[in-house]
């Protein structure tokens, strides 16, 4: 079973600075989904990155999968409050099973 | 309309009682999950059902058991309840298994006293 570590757990800053969160894991993923989820709703998808080394960019969000495929990265440039949410990343294995992260919870202050 | 509803959003119930939680989606998915959410937001899958039939069951105890009567709709029986049952569930489907993006439910909340 893969472990996907997620971090920080926590992050409490300031509307207008910026933050990156981190999505490691000692296996292999074919590809890597990002996912918010608000208080009392269920994740939505962000984006699904698949190549290694593979950089997506979402307004003021950018994405990264790792060369090896194993660790990903979520940069937000200038926070609003409305980012604010639990960050999930999810791997894929060749099997097409996935597997959640622990989840990083944003909270951006106005 | 909602792509993926689940009933009820809240359940409370005693230790011992038996349950279901129901789930539709109305995008035409062949691929619907549940998944587990326990309290420190950890999210694991239970089941997964392509086109009616299991593909993934991980290791949950047996007392709970999917049962999909169409693809539309998967559902999940929960006998015997625990205190440690307590979570909050999500329906999730996709369009087919594997690493096509998954579209979730808003969750039931599930409290065992």
């Amino acid at each position: 079973t893969q472990l996907l570590e997620q971090s920080p757990q926590f992050l409490s800053i300031q509307e207008g600075e910026n933050l990156t969160v981190y999505c490691n894991s000692s296996s292999v993923f074919s590809s890597l989904q990002w996912y918010r989820q608000e208080p009392g709703e269920g994740p939505v998808l962000l984006v699904t990155v698949v190549t290694g080394g593979e950089v997506k960019k979402l307004k003021r969000l950018t994405f990264q999968f790792g060369d090896a495929r194993k660790d990903s990265s979520l940069h937000i440039t200038a926070a609003q409050p409305g980012d604010t949410g639990l960050y999930l990343c999810a791997g894929a294995d060749y099997g097409q099973n996935f597997v959640f992260g622990p989840g990083t919870r944003l909270s951006v202050l106005p | 309309d909602t792509a993926v509803s689940q009933t009820p959003k809240y359940l409370v119930t005693q230790m011992g009682n038996d349950k279901s939680i129901k789930c539709e989606q109305n995008l035409g998915h062949d691929t619907m999950y549940w998944y587990k959410q326990d309290s420190k937001k950890f999210l694991k899958i239970m089941f997964s059902y392509n086109n009616k039939e299991l593909i993934i069951n991980e290791t949950v105890p047996n007392r709970f058991s999917p049962k999909s009567p169409d693809k539309a709709h998967l559902n999940l029986h929960i006998n015997s309840l625990e205190l440690g049952d307590s979570a909050v569930y999500f329906c999730a489907s996709s369009q087919a298994a594997g690493t096509e993006t998954q579209y979730f439910g808003p969750g039931t909340r599930l409290l065992v006293l």
